[in-house]
């Protein structure tokens, strides 16, 4: 069976500082990884995603996470946070070609000025 | 690209009614569409999986008799609440695979925000 554990529900950071994102999966077979953003009642949009290759993955809005085998995480990281990053993240895994994601819990990011 | 949408984005009910929530693909064809369902400040817990043409694959613990779900073309599900009652106030999300992208990859609908009286 797939987990995934997001350490942290809640991180806050200064508006220019480092953004880090926990995520450790637990997985029987190679995982297909994620990461989603959610805003205030919306659904969730793809940030990145690690199939296979690079294990450094890069995303949207400046987003990147590194897939370590070793350590079963994937961890997401952004250099400087804006303001408009303040949302909810969540770490996805899924079986290979199965399509069936399996969630962390969620982590909020807030941003302070 | 891969644009999914959902209708409606609010709905308010009668307890004992029904409620259809739609889910559309809008500029791809969805191999397969998944319906999560979300509780304030929780994750997304999976409810069901349905493949165009075929019958819905639920979760354990998901009353296939409550939650219809409808795939009928490549580009639209449906998933009805039966009977709902108050418990099943929920903030409802649709996810499509792009067929041709293979099932790899999720693009979510904006979700569907049911309350029940």
């Amino acid at each position: 069976a797939q987990s995934v554990t997001q350490l942290g529900s809640h991180v806050s950071v200064s508006e220019g500082a480092l953004v880090l994102l926990r995520c450790n999966y637990s997985s029987s077979v190679p995982p297909y990884l994620f990461w989603y953003v959610q805003y205030p009642n919306q659904g969730l949009q793809l940030l990145l995603k690690y199939t296979t290759g690079a294990t450094l993955v890069k995303g949207i809005n400046g987003f990147e996470a590194e897939f370590k085998k070793s350590e079963t995480s994937f961890h997401l990281t952004k250099p400087s946070a804006h303001m408009s990053d303040a949302a909810e993240y969540f770490c996805a895994v899924s079986d290979r070609g199965g399509g069936k994601l399996i969630f962390g819990q969620g982590t909020e990011l807030s941003v302070k000025p | 690209g891969a644009v999914v949408s959902q209708h409606p984005s609010w709905v308010i009910c009668k307890s004992g009614t029904s409620v259809k929530i739609e889910c559309r693909s809008l500029d791809f064809q969805a191999t397969t569409m998944f319906w999560y369902r979300q509780f304030p400040k929780q994750s997304l817990m999976l409810m069901a999986t349905s493949n165009e043409g075929s019958k819905a694959t639920y979760e354990q613990g998901v009353e296939k008799d409550k939650f219809l779900i409808n795939h009928a073309s490549l580009t639209l599900s449906t998933l009805t609440v039966t009977s709902a009652h108050p418990e099943d106030s929920s903030f409802y999300i649709c996810s499509a695979s792009d067929r041709g992208e293979g099932t790899d990859t999720q693009y979510f609908g904006p979700g569907t925000r049911l309350t029940v009286l």
